[in-house]
Protein backbone atom coordinates (compact mmCIF):
# COMPACT_ATOMS: atom_id res chain seq x y z
CA UNK A 1 0.00 0.00 0.00
CA UNK A 2 1.43 3.51 -0.58
CA UNK A 3 2.56 5.09 2.04
CA UNK A 4 1.32 9.01 1.47
CA UNK A 5 -2.19 10.17 1.25
CA UNK A 6 -2.95 13.21 -0.86
CA UNK A 7 -6.01 14.53 -1.43
CA UNK A 8 -8.12 13.23 -4.71
CA UNK A 9 -8.35 16.47 -6.57
CA UNK A 10 -7.60 20.02 -6.56
CA UNK A 11 -8.59 23.03 -8.93
CA UNK A 12 -6.42 26.01 -9.32
CA UNK A 13 -6.79 29.51 -10.93
CA UNK A 14 -3.62 30.00 -13.98
CA UNK A 15 -1.08 32.54 -12.18
CA UNK A 16 -1.68 31.46 -8.56
CA UNK A 17 0.50 29.10 -6.64
CA UNK A 18 -0.47 25.79 -6.62
CA UNK A 19 -0.33 24.03 -3.36
CA UNK A 20 -0.40 20.07 -3.11
CA UNK A 21 -0.67 18.60 0.14
CA UNK A 22 1.02 15.16 1.07
CA UNK A 23 0.84 13.06 4.38
CA UNK A 24 3.19 10.76 5.28
CA UNK A 25 3.00 10.32 8.79
CA UNK A 26 4.95 6.74 9.07
CA UNK A 27 7.80 7.94 6.88
CA UNK A 28 11.39 6.84 8.75
CA UNK A 29 14.26 8.98 9.45
CA UNK A 30 16.47 7.99 6.23
CA UNK A 31 13.02 8.29 3.43
CA UNK A 32 13.20 10.91 0.95
CA UNK A 33 9.85 12.45 -0.02
CA UNK A 34 9.61 12.45 -4.11
CA UNK A 35 7.24 14.41 -5.93
CA UNK A 36 6.40 13.35 -9.24
CA UNK A 37 3.67 14.40 -11.92
CA UNK A 38 2.09 12.43 -15.05
CA UNK A 39 0.19 14.52 -17.76
CA UNK A 40 -2.25 12.53 -19.19
CA UNK A 41 -0.61 8.82 -19.68
CA UNK A 42 2.70 9.93 -20.87
CA UNK A 43 5.71 8.87 -18.16
CA UNK A 44 5.71 10.28 -14.95
CA UNK A 45 8.25 13.16 -14.90
CA UNK A 46 10.39 14.02 -11.98
CA UNK A 47 9.35 17.57 -9.80
CA UNK A 48 11.66 17.94 -6.78
CA UNK A 49 12.44 15.97 -3.87
CA UNK A 50 13.54 16.29 -0.30
CA UNK A 51 14.91 14.64 3.05
CA UNK A 52 13.99 17.36 5.51
CA UNK A 53 15.18 20.63 4.25
CA UNK A 54 13.31 22.93 1.66
CA UNK A 55 14.06 22.88 -1.02
CA UNK A 56 13.37 24.41 -4.73
CA UNK A 57 14.33 23.87 -8.16
CA UNK A 58 13.38 25.68 -10.91
CA UNK A 59 9.76 23.94 -11.65
CA UNK A 60 8.70 24.09 -7.61
CA UNK A 61 9.43 24.33 -4.12
CA UNK A 62 9.27 21.66 -1.69
CA UNK A 63 7.72 22.06 1.83
CA UNK A 64 8.60 19.10 4.45
CA UNK A 65 7.54 19.96 8.14
CA UNK A 66 10.18 19.88 11.08
CA UNK A 67 8.17 16.51 12.27
CA UNK A 68 8.83 15.25 8.75
CA UNK A 69 5.17 13.57 8.69
CA UNK A 70 3.63 16.20 5.55
CA UNK A 71 5.08 18.12 3.06
CA UNK A 72 3.89 20.85 0.32
CA UNK A 73 4.60 20.84 -3.34
CA UNK A 74 4.14 24.68 -3.95
CA UNK A 75 3.63 25.71 -8.01
CA UNK A 76 4.48 28.88 -7.90
CA UNK A 77 2.56 30.44 -11.15
CA UNK A 78 0.38 27.41 -12.73
CA UNK A 79 -0.05 27.10 -15.96
CA UNK A 80 -2.23 25.44 -17.98
CA UNK A 81 0.18 22.89 -19.01
CA UNK A 82 0.59 22.11 -14.61
CA UNK A 83 -2.80 20.32 -14.74
CA UNK A 84 -1.71 16.72 -14.58
CA UNK A 85 -1.72 13.92 -11.64
CA UNK A 86 0.82 14.67 -9.33
CA UNK A 87 2.30 12.22 -6.74
CA UNK A 88 3.84 12.43 -3.77
CA UNK A 89 6.15 9.08 -3.04
CA UNK A 90 8.40 8.22 0.10
CA UNK A 91 11.57 6.28 -0.81
CA UNK A 92 15.03 5.29 0.55
CA UNK A 93 16.76 5.43 -2.24
CA UNK A 94 14.29 6.79 -5.07
CA UNK A 95 13.63 2.96 -6.11
CA UNK A 96 10.89 0.78 -5.92
CA UNK A 97 8.15 3.36 -5.83
CA UNK A 98 4.98 2.62 -4.36
CA UNK A 99 2.41 4.99 -6.22
CA UNK A 100 -0.91 5.81 -4.90
CA UNK A 101 -3.86 7.53 -6.43
CA UNK A 102 -2.24 10.84 -6.76
CA UNK A 103 -3.76 14.53 -6.61
CA UNK A 104 -5.62 15.40 -10.15
CA UNK A 105 -4.98 19.17 -10.31
CA UNK A 106 -6.60 21.00 -12.56
CA UNK A 107 -5.30 24.54 -13.51
CA UNK A 108 -8.38 26.90 -14.70
CA UNK A 109 -8.45 29.98 -16.97
CA UNK B 1 19.74 13.72 -24.84
CA UNK B 2 19.41 11.66 -21.40
CA UNK B 3 15.92 8.86 -22.28
CA UNK B 4 14.39 6.22 -21.67
CA UNK B 5 13.02 4.58 -24.98
CA UNK B 6 9.94 1.70 -25.29
CA UNK B 7 9.33 -0.27 -28.17
CA UNK B 8 6.80 -0.38 -29.35
CA UNK B 9 5.04 2.35 -28.18
CA UNK B 10 1.04 0.95 -28.96
CA UNK B 11 0.57 -3.30 -29.54
CA UNK B 12 -2.33 -5.06 -30.53
CA UNK B 13 -2.01 -9.20 -30.05
CA UNK B 14 -3.79 -12.12 -29.13
CA UNK B 15 -3.80 -14.29 -26.30
CA UNK B 16 -0.88 -16.55 -26.00
CA UNK B 17 1.33 -14.99 -28.82
CA UNK B 18 4.66 -14.13 -27.11
CA UNK B 19 5.71 -10.92 -26.85
CA UNK B 20 8.58 -8.55 -25.62
CA UNK B 21 8.33 -5.26 -25.06
CA UNK B 22 12.46 -3.56 -25.02
CA UNK B 23 13.06 -0.86 -22.76
CA UNK B 24 16.19 0.78 -23.26
CA UNK B 25 18.38 3.94 -21.57
CA UNK B 26 21.60 5.92 -22.70
CA UNK B 27 22.33 6.88 -19.03
CA UNK B 28 24.49 4.35 -17.97
CA UNK B 29 22.06 3.52 -15.27
CA UNK B 30 22.21 0.62 -13.18
CA UNK B 31 18.66 0.18 -11.56
CA UNK B 32 15.83 -0.35 -14.20
CA UNK B 33 12.19 -1.07 -13.85
CA UNK B 34 8.96 -1.50 -15.19
CA UNK B 35 5.19 -0.53 -13.83
CA UNK B 36 1.92 -1.04 -15.41
CA UNK B 37 -0.77 1.57 -14.50
CA UNK B 38 -4.50 0.46 -14.70
CA UNK B 39 -7.37 2.61 -14.30
CA UNK B 40 -8.51 2.83 -10.50
CA UNK B 41 -4.82 0.80 -9.34
CA UNK B 42 -2.34 3.23 -10.65
CA UNK B 43 1.60 2.36 -11.02
CA UNK B 44 2.10 -0.91 -9.62
CA UNK B 45 6.14 -2.32 -10.38
CA UNK B 46 6.18 -5.56 -12.16
CA UNK B 47 9.75 -6.19 -11.75
CA UNK B 48 13.57 -4.55 -10.61
CA UNK B 49 16.98 -5.03 -11.55
CA UNK B 50 19.51 -3.74 -9.45
CA UNK B 51 22.48 -4.37 -12.58
CA UNK B 52 23.08 -6.74 -14.97
CA UNK B 53 22.31 -10.23 -14.69
CA UNK B 54 20.39 -9.36 -10.80
CA UNK B 55 16.44 -9.04 -11.26
CA UNK B 56 13.67 -9.23 -8.60
CA UNK B 57 10.00 -9.25 -8.52
CA UNK B 58 7.94 -5.96 -7.84
CA UNK B 59 4.09 -6.27 -6.38
CA UNK B 60 2.80 -7.85 -9.81
CA UNK B 61 5.24 -10.36 -11.60
CA UNK B 62 2.87 -12.99 -12.18
CA UNK B 63 2.51 -13.09 -15.96
CA UNK B 64 5.87 -11.44 -16.66
CA UNK B 65 9.84 -12.06 -17.42
CA UNK B 66 12.77 -9.88 -17.51
CA UNK B 67 15.98 -10.23 -18.20
CA UNK B 68 19.09 -8.48 -18.10
CA UNK B 69 22.14 -8.84 -19.81
CA UNK B 70 23.60 -5.09 -21.40
CA UNK B 71 23.07 -2.55 -18.95
CA UNK B 72 21.27 -0.27 -21.31
CA UNK B 73 18.48 -2.80 -21.91
CA UNK B 74 15.84 -4.40 -20.10
CA UNK B 75 13.20 -6.51 -21.75
CA UNK B 76 10.22 -7.49 -20.63
CA UNK B 77 8.29 -10.81 -21.67
CA UNK B 78 5.01 -11.94 -21.87
CA UNK B 79 5.29 -15.71 -22.69
CA UNK B 80 1.64 -15.95 -23.07
CA UNK B 81 -0.39 -12.68 -22.69
CA UNK B 82 -3.59 -12.83 -21.59
CA UNK B 83 -6.68 -10.43 -21.92
CA UNK B 84 -5.75 -9.28 -18.15
CA UNK B 85 -2.17 -7.90 -18.89
CA UNK B 86 -4.10 -5.36 -21.59
CA UNK B 87 -2.29 -2.50 -19.80
CA UNK B 88 -0.03 0.83 -19.95
CA UNK B 89 3.50 -0.16 -19.44
CA UNK B 90 6.02 2.27 -17.99
CA UNK B 91 9.88 1.45 -17.93
CA UNK B 92 12.34 3.22 -15.60
CA UNK B 93 15.65 3.73 -15.06
CA UNK B 94 18.06 5.32 -12.43
CA UNK B 95 21.32 5.27 -10.90
CA UNK B 96 21.77 3.19 -8.12
CA UNK B 97 25.10 2.70 -5.23
CA UNK B 98 24.84 6.51 -5.17
CA UNK B 99 23.07 9.69 -3.18
CA UNK B 100 22.68 13.03 -4.49
CA UNK B 101 20.01 15.43 -5.57
CA UNK B 102 20.78 15.31 -8.76
CA UNK B 103 21.03 11.36 -9.49
CA UNK B 104 18.42 10.39 -7.12
CA UNK B 105 15.41 10.86 -9.49
CA UNK B 106 14.19 7.53 -11.34
CA UNK B 107 13.51 8.79 -15.51
CA UNK B 108 10.12 6.49 -17.26
CA UNK B 109 9.86 5.89 -20.67
CA UNK B 110 6.83 7.29 -22.45
CA UNK B 111 5.17 4.09 -22.01
CA UNK B 112 4.05 1.27 -24.09
CA UNK B 113 0.17 0.71 -24.60
CA UNK B 114 -0.72 -3.20 -24.77
CA UNK B 115 -3.67 -4.34 -25.69
CA UNK B 116 -4.54 -8.29 -25.57
CA UNK B 117 -7.90 -9.75 -27.15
Amino acid sequence: DAKTTQPTSMDCAEGRAANLPCNHSTISGNEYVYWYRQIHSQGPQYIIHGLKNNETNEMASLIITEDRKSSTLILPHATLRDTAVYYCIVSLYGQNFVFGPGTRLSVLP
Amino acid sequence: EAQVTQNPRYLITVTGKKLTVTCSQNMNHEYMSWYRQDPGLGLRQIYYSMNVEVTDKGDVPEGYKVSRKEKRNFPLILESPSPNQTSLYFCASQTAFQRGPSIDTQYFGPGTRLTVL
